[in-house]
């Protein structure tokens, strides 16, 4: 089946450092990519996305390029700041047997960034 | 443009009551997904509503429930709470559309159930 694979955190980062959250994942199907963060005590937020090879998501800094060669959408910043600070996850949304679409998220990595 | 809203943002409850949680999605969204996230287990499917008919299904118990209405609103529905059914409950809502576009989807804040 469809799965999702994330880097283990946490990832502890000094502000204005590069950051690079690795993500990976198994599809049947052609799926689309998203990147979502959860800030404390809130819900789930839409990063960025992609929907096809060769794309690049960006948002706020922010980017990852869907990579089906090594089926890879890798999320990187070039400086990041205290405010980054959160729970980020790599999801993927594959079409069903039915031909419904199905997400799978990944397990979160937990960034903290230190002034 | 309003985001999905859900209510109440936290309740605590007592093992073997029961609870209903309430979702609002965003404007014209017709799709409705309801997560469980803990720590332990993460970001885990219930559900899915579109069109008022469940359209997929997590490997949860019966003891959990949907709905979804004429207007998309929909709620979620947990009998008999056991301890380990406190979490956050997490809608999301998207077109329902069968395109990459139309199926991305958007969370609410969601709420904080404790059962004691």
């Amino acid at each position: 089946g469809d799965s999702v694979t994330q880097m283990e955190g946490p990832v502890t980062l000094s502000e204005e450092a590069f950051l690079t959250i690795n993500c990976t994942y198994t599809a049947t199907g052609y799926p689309s990519l998203f990147w979502y963060v959860q800030y404390p005590g809130e819900g789930l937020q839409l990063l960025l996305k992609a929907t096809k090879a060769d794309d690049k998501g960006s948002n706020k800094g922010f980017e990852a390029t869907y990579r089906k060669e090594t089926t890879s959408f890798h999320l990187e910043k070039g400086s990041v700041q205290v405010s980054d600070s959160a729970v980020y996850f790599c999801a993927l949304s594959d079409r069903t047997a039915s031909g419904t679409y199905k997400y799978i998220f990944g397990t979160g990595t937990r960034l903290k960034v230190l002034a | 443009k309003a985001g999905v809203t859900q209510t109440p943002r936290y309740l605590i409850k007592t093992r073997g009551q029961q609870v209903t949680l309430s979702c609002s999605p965003i404007s014209g969204h017709r799709s409705v997904s309801w997560y469980q996230q803990t720590p332990g287990q993460g970001l885990q499917f219930l559900f899915e509503y579109f069109s008022e008919t469940q359209r997929n299904k997590g490997n949860f118990p019966g003891r959990f429930s949907g709905r979804q209405f004429s207007n998309s609103r929909s709620e979620m529905n947990v009998s008999t709470l056991e301890l380990g059914d406190s979490a956050l409950y997490l809608c999301a809502s998207s077109q329902g559309q069968e395109t990459p576009a139309g199926n991305t989807i958007y969370f609410g804040e969601g709420s904080w159930l404790t059962v004691v």
